[in-house]
């Protein structure tokens, strides 16, 4: 069964800390890795994505890793504002341009940034 | 830019009851979603509509009926409330970059609130 597996369940960190999320997924033709940020009353809203051919993408104080021989991937984020406080939700796919491949989501983590 | 709207944002209602869930989006995609968010259990897809003549069950199908009305507008039904049901529905839309390199996207709406008495 295709499963993608979140921790922690939740989180708290300082203002100004790294926060780090990490997923492992079980299926080796998942090659699509998004990461979906929720805040309350809103639906989740795409972050940050990478495909397996790379091990790290960068977007401002947002980085999330792959590591393909383990079956991880990871997002970090720098300097975690309060405004960062939400749910973060990682997800897998077996991505090709001509066929469809429905994403599969982990559990989520719920972030709390601190003053 | 476009939306994704739900409709309700809130549903109330009995046991045994049937329910329907609307979902409207502006933004022409091809494809359709509706997903149930319990607390600490992800997201669970429920059914899905690749292009406007598709419907496909997801995971979590078995209790529920869905319509694709138009490439605009996809409806959730929940045959039968259960008792103390307290469940998020999130429908979301997607578009295909087919044979290109961008995978692709989901834009969800904020969500129906279902509460079973």
């Amino acid at each position: 069964q295709q499963q993608v597996r979140q921790s922690p369940q939740s989180l708290t960190v300082w203002e100004g800390g790294t926060t780090v999320l990490t997923c492992s997924y079980e299926d080796s033709t998942f090659n699509y890795f998004p990461w979906y940020q929720q805040f309350p009353g809103e639906g989740p809203a795409l972050l940050i994505s990478i495909l397996s051919v790379s091990d790290k993408k960068e977007d401002g104080r947002f980085t999330t890793f792959f590591n393909k021989r383990e079956k991880k991937l990871s997002l970090h984020i720098i300097d975690s504002q309060p405004g960062d406080s939400a749910t973060y939700f990682c997800a897998a796919s077996a991505w090709t341009s001509s066929s469809f491949s429905k994403l599969v989501f982990g559990q989520g983590t719920s972030l709390s940034v601190v003053p | 830019g476009g939306i994704i709207t739900q409709t309700p944002k809130f549903l109330i209602g009995q046991e045994g009851q049937k329910l329907t869930l609307k979902c409207q989006q502006n933004f022409n995609h091809d494809t359709m979603y509706w997903y149930r968010q319990d607390s600490g259990k992800g997201l669970r897809l429920i059914y899905y509509s690749i292009t406007e003549n598709d419907l496909q069950k997801g995971d979590l199908s078995e209790g529920y009926d869905a319509s694709r009305e138009k490439k605009s507008s996809f409806s959730l039904t929940v045959t039968s409330a259960q008792k103390n049901e307290m469940a998020v529905f999130l429908c979301a839309s997607s578009i295909r970059d087919w044979g290109g390199t961008s995978a692709e996207t989901l834009y969800f709406g904020s969500g129906t609130r279902l509460t079973v008495l």
